[in-house]
């Protein structure tokens, strides 16, 4: 168990609907990341925050925007969904430069 | 640009066998390096970690790695094999430059019983 918690599991909806995955990271840990992990594209960063800020962007679609709240908790939330964006969704947190522990992930299933 | 290689996207071992998998990363400042481990429905683990010091490091599993800073390489190895190591691989660089952890592509091993 790395400390890093997401809810839910398990996320199945229709195209064009929105979703927000949660993330709350170990105790202590001031950034979240999030992930995206797919068959296709592999595993694929998608935007990091430091203690509420926004730090770094990767590949995250205008579709998606994420958050982290004064408790450190984070959220992504997609929007207009589309079948592609079926995935994996992993959070992870550090207090950086160190390790980054991952969370058990997020399954979305767009249908 | 600054990026991570793995040259293996896929190996197939027998048990028993003796692995080792390729990184190289592309820059020339101070570095953090990483291996993750993710076995099969799973989500990633911490296999090792390089920060400073020795540049061999052993992780949990048998696994160790060793930084060779001259050729930019960071392989993972380990000496004998076990069905259960079956698991995708990354390694990962965080570069003194922008602290952004740079991760390689993955190498799905797969280890015959």
């Amino acid at each position: 168990d790395s400390g890093v918690t997401q809810t839910p599991k398990h996320l199945i909806t229709a195209t064009g609907q929105r979703v927000t995955l949660r993330c709350s990271p170990r105790s202590g840990d001031l950034s979240v990341y999030w992930y995206q992990q797919s068959l296709d594209q592999g595993l694929q960063f998608l935007i990091q925050y430091y203690n509420g800020e926004e730090r770094a962007k990767g590949n995250i679609l205008e579709r998606f925007s994420a958050q982290q709240f004064p408790d450190l908790h984070s959220e992504l939330n997609l929007s207009s969904l589309e079948l592609g964006d079926s995935a994996l969704y992993f959070c992870a947190s550090s207090t950086p430069p160190d390790t980054q522990y991952f969370g058990p992930g997020t399954r979305l299933t767009v249908l | 640009a600054q990026s991570v290689s793995q040259h293996n996207h896929h190996v197939i071992l027998s048990e028993a066998a003796s692995l080792e998998l390729g990184c190289n990363y592309s820059y020339g400042g101070t570095v953090n390096l990483f291996w993750y481990v993710q076995y099969p429905g799973q989500h990633l683990q911490l296999l090792l970690k390089y920060f400073s010091g020795d540049p061999l490091v052993k992780g949990i599993k048998g696994f160790e790695a060793e930084f060779i800073k001259s050729k930019f390489s960071f392989n993972l190895r380990k000496p004998s094999v076990q069905w259960s190591d079956t698991a995708e691989y990354f390694c990962a660089v965080l570069m003194d430059s922008n602290y952004q952890l740079i991760w390689g592509a993955g190498t799905k091993l797969i280890i015959k019983p």
